[in-house]
């Protein structure tokens, strides 16, 4: 079974706080994505990284970066949170480019981030 | 719950009837699609997925159809039970495009009345 985890599933922060989110997976995934999920608007693509070092602008980037060190964590930072940051968080991971999957993603639980 | 259900298109279901859950998706070049579930809490869960090079395939009491010439697909859920309740989403992809992104609809909420 594949595994992500996310770090936490509630977190409350303050305006300019420095927010860090963690996501593992745990099945050797190439590829590792952040979206924020706000009612109406679905699920939009923050960042995406497809290697360890490597990453690559979303939809809706600004405001956001990235990390991903080792092939398993992929962390997104908030350098000075906003209110308008408040959203729920998914991290999700799929095997690489032209492994033999047709890009199916599997999901952590989310992280639900309050900015005040 | 969670809000992520607000401001969505809501499809009501008796408990035991079929549910068929609609999605117009928008790139002719998409190739692969998949459906996910996702319930109050949880982050989206994969239900079942389809090809292009197919316009239907079964699962466990669900089943994905594909209509490529109206760019449309939906999923039906036969015997619709309580814990179906979820909001669902359809999401396509470009395999011969940029790695693994995933293009996801809005989703469709999901009541089902005991």
């Amino acid at each position: 079974d594949v595994k992500v985890t996310q770090s936490s599933r509630y977190l409350v922060k303050r305006t300019g706080e420095k927010v860090f989110l963690e996501c593992v997976q745990d099945m050797d995934h190439e590829n590792m994505f952040w979206y924020r999920q706000d009612p109406g608007l679905g699920l939009r693509l923050i960042y995406f990284s497809y290697d360890v070092k490597m990453k690559e602008k979303g939809d809706i980037p600004e405001g956001y970066s990235v990390s991903r060190e080792k092939k398993e964590r992929f962390s997104l930072i908030l350098e000075s949170a906003s209110t308008n940051q408040t959203s729920m968080y998914l991290c999700a991971s799929s095997l690489g480019w032209g492994k033999g999957s047709y890009n199916e993603q599997f999901f952590g639980p989310g992280t639900r981030l309050t900015v005040l | 719950g969670e809000s992520v259900g607000l401001h969505l298109p809501t499809l009501s279901v008796q408990e035991g009837d079929n549910s068929i859950i609609n999605c117009a998706y928008s790139n002719s070049a998409s190739d692969y699609f998949i459906w996910y579930k996702q319930e109050s809490g949880k982050g989206p869960q994969f239900i079942i997925d389809i090809r292009s090079n197919m316009d239907k395939r079964q699962g466990q009491r669900v089943t994905v159809l594909l209509n490529k010439t109206v760019k449309h697909l939906s999923l039906q859920i036969a015997a619709t039970q309580p814990g179906d309740s979820a909001v669902y989403f359809c999401a396509e992809s470009n395999y011969g495009g940029s790695q693994g992104n995933l293009i996801f609809g809005k989703g469709t909420k999901l009541s089902v009345k005991p």
